[in-house]
């Protein structure tokens, strides 16, 4: 989805690298989200934040911290990159909880 | 952690075979989505359902919010090769603030 930005596309990376994942929208949506995904595992939430004042972890948001710098970016950090955290992340936006996500095309993050 | 059941897995087909994918929970769900994914880009949204009972196609494709209001499944009819990809469901549980994934099925497809 084109109104859904992600930089990088691709990113390889050492051990104990700090990271960021950039996200920017153009739907006008209030809430944003980040997913990782791994084989087998589906889709995963890390953090999400509802507004420019708001930002609530995810089931698996231990090792990532998140910036929400205005309506239409949101930025994923990873402190201290480690192996484990390879993998495929997603952002994804909203207009209100229980309505459709729309992703972007991901960023594929490999730490070696 | 998952609270939703998305079965299969995987399925192996031939060309015009059709498909069929389900998912299950044991919560009430406000809404299920189906969005299938292909490799290199992120779920794109195939159908939305929004009332117990719903039923709703695109094309080829049907998807059902189970009367229960606990399950969904996805039907493709006379599948073609560009079917291929993984097939996710996704519900937003009643109460909650945001959805729920299955864990996808990939569809490979022989011609």
């Amino acid at each position: 989805d084109a109104d859904v930005t992600q930089t990088p596309r691709n990113r390889i990376t050492k051990t104990g690298k700090r990271i960021m994942l950039e996200c920017s929208q153009t739907k006008g949506h209030d809430r944003m989200y980040w997913y990782r995904q791994d084989p087998g595992l589906g889709l995963r939430l890390i953090y999400y934040s509802f507004d420019v004042k708001d930002i609530n972890k995810g089931e698996i948001s231990d090792g990532y911290s998140v910036s929400r710098q205005a309506q239409a970016k949101f930025s994923l950090s990873l402190e201290s990159a480690i192996p484990n955290q390879t993998a495929l992340y997603f952002c994804a936006t909203s207009d209100y909880s229980n309505q459709p996500q729309h992703f972007g095309d991901g960023t594929r993050l490999s730490i070696l | 952690g998952q609270q939703l059941n998305q079965s299969p897995q995987s399925m192996f087909i031939q060309e015009g075979e059709d498909v069929s994918m389900n998912c299950t929970s044991s919560s009430i769900f406000n809404t299920w989505l189906w969005y299938k994914q292909e490799p290199g880009e992120g779920p794109v949204l195939l159908i939305a359902l929004y009332k117990a009972g719903e039923l709703t196609s695109n094309g080829r494709l049907t998807a059902q919010f189970g009367i229960t209001r606990k399950d969904s499944f996805l039907n493709i009819s006379a599948s073609i090769p560009s079917d291929v990809g993984i097939y996710f469901c996704a519900g937003a549980i009643q109460g909650a603030q945001k959805l729920v994934f299955g864990q996808g099925t990939r569809l490979t497809i022989n011609p």
